[in-house]
């Protein structure tokens, strides 16, 4: 069975704060992506990447980076969070191959105060 | 990505067999047909998917009609577990690279 896990289920942080979620997936996948879900604007997507060290922007990657410095880890860093950036965070992976589906970690749920 | 219609809610007794459809009159030849899942709180969780033929895993089976323009996934034999918000979704996938994205989805209801 593929096993995306994501560092935290639940995190706190107050605004101006770095942080850090990260994503490890166990399926040498190439592919790994970033997401956001609120209530009423479904999935959006933040950034993914198709190789070590690749990254392309998705829909909404402002005030957003993020980092892949190997194969299994795909790390987003929120610069200087604002309440804004309240949300579920989401991470998914997937085989570079036609086909294949995303399958995604249990989720972050980021509280900025 | 084909637009596909699915009904807002549905309720299904614990023991039977949970059939949630889904429309996609306009699919086009090279787009695959996949089921996802959402448990509140948790990610979207991969069910199955198919292009043209019937599949059948350890967790459902997805029925395709001949003409593509709709589908069926049943879940055997439902549990309060599998209450949860499906999504059925249409798609081309080349190269894995492409974003997700998920309609409003059924809500399924299993009933003790």
């Amino acid at each position: 069975d593929v096993k995306v896990t994501q560092s935290s289920r639940y995190l706190v942080k107050r605004t101006g704060e770095k942080v850090f979620l990260e994503c490890v997936q166990d399926m040498d996948h190439e592919n790994m992506f970033w997401y956001r879900q609120d209530p009423g604007l479904g999935l959006r997507l933040i950034y993914f990447s198709y190789d070590v060290k690749m990254k392309e922007k998705g829909d909404i990657p402002e005030g957003y980076s993020v980092s892949r410095e190997k194969k299994e880890r795909f790390s987003l860093i929120l610069e200087s969070a604002s309440t804004n950036q309240t949300s579920m965070y989401l991470c998914a992976s997937t085989l570079q191959q036609g086909g294949e589906p995303q399958h995604f970690g249990d989720g972050t749920r980021l509280s900025i105060l | 990505d084909a637009k596909t219609t699915q009904p807002p809610s549905m309720d299904c007794a614990e023991g039977r067999a949970a059939n949630l459809p889904c429309n996609h009159s306009t699919i086009s030849g090279n787009e695959y047909v996949y089921w996802y899942r959402q448990i509140h709180s948790q990610g979207p969780q991969y069910i199955i998917h198919g292009l043209k033929n019937n599949e059948t895993n350890e967790m459902a089976s997805l029925i395709i009609t001949e003409d593509r323009k709709s589908s069926t996934l049943i879940l055997p034999h439902a549990t309060l577990r599998d209450t949860a918000v499906y999504y059925c979704i249409v798609r081309v996938v080349n190269f894995g690279n492409e974003k997700l994205t998920f309609g409003t989805g059924t809500r399924l209801t299993i009933i003790p």
